[in-house]
C-alpha cells in the first residue's frame, strides 16, 4: 500500500476484555515495529518483527500482550484482560530493514481507550 | 541501558525567530541519531537522521541537527520558524543489533507565538 495502515483508528473498550489491533505495513518492508504513546508521553517500545528472525519481544510490558505476523505482511497485537493503564495510542511503524539503517514510516495509530 | 533525554518538554518561540531543541543520549557505542516531528492530527514523521560521516545533518522542512559525541548531544535547530513548526518533536537513538530497536525521548512541544 501507500502507507502504513492501522485499523482500527479508534477502539473504545470495557474493562476486562480482550482487543486486537491490526498493522498493514508499506509492502516489501521487512521489518516491522509496535510502540505505545500514552498521552503527553514519548514512544515505548514494544516488539520487533524482521523477516523470518525471531521477533524482539523485550518491550512488552506483560504477558496480556502479545503480537503476531505472518510473513512480511501483516501484524495484530493483542491484548487480553485490558486494564485502565493500557489506554494509548498504539502506534505501527515499517521499514526495508533495521530501524538504523533505512526511515521507518509510521502509522496514524490506534487510539485505545478502556473504561 | 539506552535512554533518550529531551530536557525541554514545552518550548514557545515567536514565528521567525531561530529555534534549538536539546537531545542528549545514552548509549555505549556510536549511535544511529533520528529526530522524528508529531503534528496534531498526523502520523510520525521522520525529520533527520544520522548514522555516520558529517555531524552536522540537513533535513527535511529547512530543519538540521548536530552530533556532538563529546556532549553525547544531538540537537535540532532551525534559523527560522513558522507557525506550520508548531508540533511534537521526538528525539531517538537506534541501538543494539544493526539498530534494530529504537529508542525515543519524552518530546519536546514546539508552540510558535504570532
Amino acid at each position: 500500500g501507500a502507507g502504513v495502515s492501522q485499523s482500527p483508528s479508534n477502539k473504545v473498550t470495557e474493562k476486562g476484555k480482550d482487543v486486537e489491533l491490526r498493522c498493514d505495513p508499506i509492502s516489501g518492508h521487512t521489518a516491522l515495529y509496535w510502540y505505545r504513546q500514552r498521552l503527553g508521553q514519548g514512544l515505548e517500545f514494544l516488539i520487533y518483527f524482521q523477516g523470518n528472525s525471531a521477533p524482539d519481544k523485550s518491550g512488552l510490558p506483560s504477558d496480556r500482550f502479545s503480537a503476531e505476523r505472518t510473513g512480511e505482511s501483516v501484524s495484530t497485537l493483542t491484548i487480553q484482560r485490558t486494564q485502565q493503564e493500557d489506554s494509548a495510542v498504539y502506534l505501527c511503524a515499517s521499514s526495508f530493514k533495521a530501524l538504523g539503517a533505512t526511515e521507518a514510516f509510521f502509522g496514524q495509530g490506534t487510539r485505545l481507550t478502556v473504561v | 541501558a539506552q535512554s533518550v533525554t529531551q530536557p525541554d518538554i514545552h518550548i514557545t518561540v515567536s514565528e521567525g525567530a531561530s529555534l534549538e531543541l536539546r537531545c542528549n543520549y545514552s548509549y555505549g557505542a556510536t549511535p544511529y541519531l533520528f529526530w522524528y516531528v508529531q503534528s496534531p492530527g498526523q502520523g510520525l514523521q521522520l525529520l533527520l537522521k544520522y548514522f555516520s560521516g558529517d555531524t552536522l545533518v540537513q533535513g527535511i522542512k529547512g530543519f538540521e541537527a548536530e552530533f556532538k559525541r563529546s556532549q553525547s548531544s544531538f540537537n535540532l535547530r532551525k534559523p527560522s520558524v513558522h507557525w506550520s513548526d508548531a508540533a511534537e518533536y521526538f528525539c531517538a537513538v537506534g541501538a543494539g543489533s544493526s539498530a534494530s530497536k529504537i529508542i525515543f525521548g519524552s518530546g519536546t512541544r514546539l508552540s510558535i507565538r504570532p
